[in-house]
């Protein structure tokens, strides 16, 4: 039981370039969601998804999009990485709104 | 969003209990307090989540307040591998949906 698997785990990309970061779970989970995370801080919400074939902003969606491919996969995608979008990237799971989440191990993404 | 205040940092010895607090004063009734905490820039990990009972499950205990406006997260024989960043969370209704939002959290220190 793999749990949530996220894709890579390590990326350096140049400013202007795109990108889109992968994350799959088995767990049959109804939501998911990307967070950002930058040294010292916690973690901020970039865009969520309720159920299967919606999708929903977060706290800083700025720059980003996402993309609920099934009830399994949901992508988050940089059209245009700029250096401030350097962070850890997290990708969450849940069953439902009630329950707790489960977390990925994060993709590392530095811009240059 | 019920906001949640916690203390930066804790020290905890070896083999004693940690008591963490969380104060959300303005904590509405059908808020859940939940509990994550972050090894090292590990993907985050859910460990407890309670409305206005006493919870307590294999890894924690939880202890709100009648008055719900403050809790305590104890960790009741602290390991070194317990040392994390906890996060308190307050989970609140959005207009579509549930998320959790993070705080910066409390930076347990166990030591040996």
């Amino acid at each position: 039981n793999a749990g949530v698997t996220q894709t890579p785990k390590f990326q350096v990309l140049k400013t202007g370039q795109s990108m889109t970061l992968q994350c799959a779970q088995d767990m049959n989970h109804n939501s998911m969601y990307w967070y950002r995370q930058d040294p010292g801080m916690g973690l901020r919400l970039i865009y969520y998804s309720a159920s299967e074939g919606t999708t929903d902003k977060g706290e800083v969606p700025n720059g980003y999009n996402v993309s609920r491919l099934n009830k399994r996969e949901f992508s988050l995608r940089l059209e245009s990485a700029a250096p401030s979008q350097t962070s850890v990237y997290f990708c969450a799971s849940s069953l439902s709104d009630r329950y707790g989440y489960t977390f990925g191990s994060g993709t590392r993404l530095t811009v240059v | 969003d019920a906001k949640t205040t916690q203390p930066p940092s804790m020290d905890c010895a070896e083999g004693r209990a940690a008591n963490l607090p969380c104060n959300h004063s303005t904590i509405s009734g059908n808020e859940y307090v939940y509990w994550y905490r972050q090894i090292h820039s590990q993907g985050p990990q859910y460990i407890i989540h309670g409305l206005k009972n006493n919870e307590t499950n294999e890894m924690a205990s939880l202890i709100i307040t009648e008055d719900r406006k403050s809790s305590t997260l104890i960790l009741p024989h602290a390991t070194l591998r317990d040392t994390a960043v906890y996060y308190c969370i307050v989970r609140g209704q959005q207009n579509t949906g549930n998320q959790f939002y993070f705080g910066t959290g409390t930076s347990l220190t166990v030591i040996p």
